[in-house]
């Protein structure tokens, strides 16, 4: 199957910091990504959908001032915490569209210190 | 709306036993796909199977069969002979015809030597 790449793994910042996650779908283009953040022991709960060349879409909750989206390529997505408290860490999940199949990334784990 | 249950939270086996994981889905389109997905505690979202909503055959990979029932709305997995590797937390979701993932909560699956 395809593969989508996220970048860091891991990544450790201290609070009021910004930091900066990648999604790339490394073998095909992907004109719709999704973004998901799991809490510990908590299902994946959707934050965004981005299309290539436009804005996001939040779902409801979401803040769009603090996770700004950016589709500038068919093959990356990029999400910005902006100003990261301790409640932000999480598992950053993305997923990638290619026709009626959605791959997913490996996951990034942010802890705010 | 959509919604996916997954009602058992945490599941303990004794290697060798069989196990079932329970979903059982909401929705009120009439094509869908049901997905189950694996989560090791590494955190990678593993693919386990896909099913839509018009194909209600059983299938069987290996160790693991799927049980879809759309009358009951209930897409239920069962690992036969479990194994230590098997721990892990399971997911089951929902794709829907606006391409959006609903996930379970997950069963978190420890399968004791």
């Amino acid at each position: 199957g395809a593969v989508v790449s996220q970048h860091p793994s891991r990544v450790i910042c201290k609070s009021g910091t910004s930091v900066k996650i990648e999604c790339r779908s490394l073998d095909f283009q992907a004109t719709t990504m999704f973004w998901y953040r799991q809490f510990p022991k908590q299902s994946l709960m959707l934050m965004a959908t981005s299309n290539e060349g436009s804005k996001a879409t939040y779902e409801q909750g979401v803040e769009k001032d603090k996770f700004l989206i950016n589709h500038a390529s068919l093959t990356l997505s990029t999400l910005t915490v902006t100003s990261a408290h301790p409640e932000d860490s999480s598992f950053y999940i993305c997923s990638a569209r290619q026709g009626n199949e959605q791959y997913f990334g490996p996951g990034t784990r942010l802890t705010v210190t | 709306a959509q919604k996916v249950t997954q009602a058992q939270t945490e599941i303990s086996v004794v290697e060798k036993e069989d196990v079932t994981l329970d979903c059982v889905y909401e929705t009120r389109d009439t094509t869908y796909y049901l997905f189950w997905y694996k989560q090791p505690p590494s955190g990678e979202l593993v693919f386990l199977i896909r099913r839509n909503s018009f194909d209600e055959q059983n299938e069987i990979s290996g160790r693991y069969s799927w049980n879809f029932q759309k009358s009951t709305s209930s897409f239920n997995f069962t690992i036969t002979a479990s194994q230590v590797v098997d721990s892990a937390v399971y997911f089951c979701a929902l794709l829907n015809t606006g391409n959006q993932f609903y996930f379970g909560t997950g069963t978190s699956l420890t399968v004791i030597p």
